[in-house]
């Protein structure tokens, strides 16, 4: 079974820019939950998304959003971005219980640099 | 804010020490879950405790819940290269602003041979 893929693996983008990064999950999952891990901040929870709504919303600003089709896969936009948003990006995918309930399974990330 | 507080933050050991990480918290949390994640990877769960007072062992890894369900500690047994990693761990509480999933900053560990 495959597992979690992002893509891409590494984006360098500058001050100002937008960036979309792309989440598939495991086969059948229909939760995927996006976290910010910095070396300050660790692991933050960003947004949940179960069914193509987003179901859990943590503390990030309205530059930060998501969505998700209707084949599970998902997509992170980050708006008008600032130097503190490099960071790694992970999604992870679950079967769909209450959010943090499931086994979510991680994938690598994606390694964000704003320049 | 809910907080899990994780010490040591850095821990480097000698292959076939012991050696204990705590999380620790003000709040009560429904189940705790350890985590391990190795450079250029997701983390992986290796355990989810649920019941205060809890204790679960996997092979050298042993996990403890504290009984009030506020702190958790994971020790291992005769550390080997292949444990280095930074380990997280998570509390479930339910409805927070920060979702329903708590981390812990981490421990990275490094094991020397």
């Amino acid at each position: 079974k495959a597992g979690v893929t992002q893509t891409p693996r590494y984006l360098i983008k500058t001050r100002g820019q937008q960036v979309t990064l792309s989440c598939s999950p495991i086969s059948g999952h229909r939760s995927v939950s996006w976290y910010q891990q910095t070396p300050g901040q660790g692991l933050q929870f960003l947004f949940e998304y179960f069914s193509e709504t987003q179901r859990n919303k943590g503390n990030f600003p309205g530059r930060f959003s998501g969505r998700q089709f209707s084949n599970s896969r998902s997509e992170m936009n980050v708006s008008t971005l600032e130097l503190g948003d490099s960071a790694l990006y992970l999604c992870a995918s679950s079967l769909g219980g209450t959010h943090g309930t499931d086994t979510q399974y991680f994938g690598p990330g994606t390694r964000l640099t704003v320049l | 804010t809910q907080l899990l507080e994780q010490s040591p933050q850095f821990l480097s050991i000698q292959e076939g020490e012991n050696l204990t990480v705590y999380c620790n918290s003000s709040s009560v949390f429904s189940s705790l879950q350890w985590y391990r994640q190795e450079p250029g990877e997701g983390p992986v769960l290796l355990v989810t405790v649920v019941t205060g007072g809890e204790v679960k062992k996997l092979k050298r890894l042993t996990f403890q819940f504290g009984d009030a369900r506020k702190d958790s500690s994971l020790h291992i047994t005769a550390a080997q290269p292949g444990d280095t990693g930074l380990y997280l761990c998570a509390g479930l509480n339910y409805g927070g602003s920060q979702g329903n999933l708590i981390f812990g900053k981490g421990t990275k560990l490094s094991v020397k041979p």
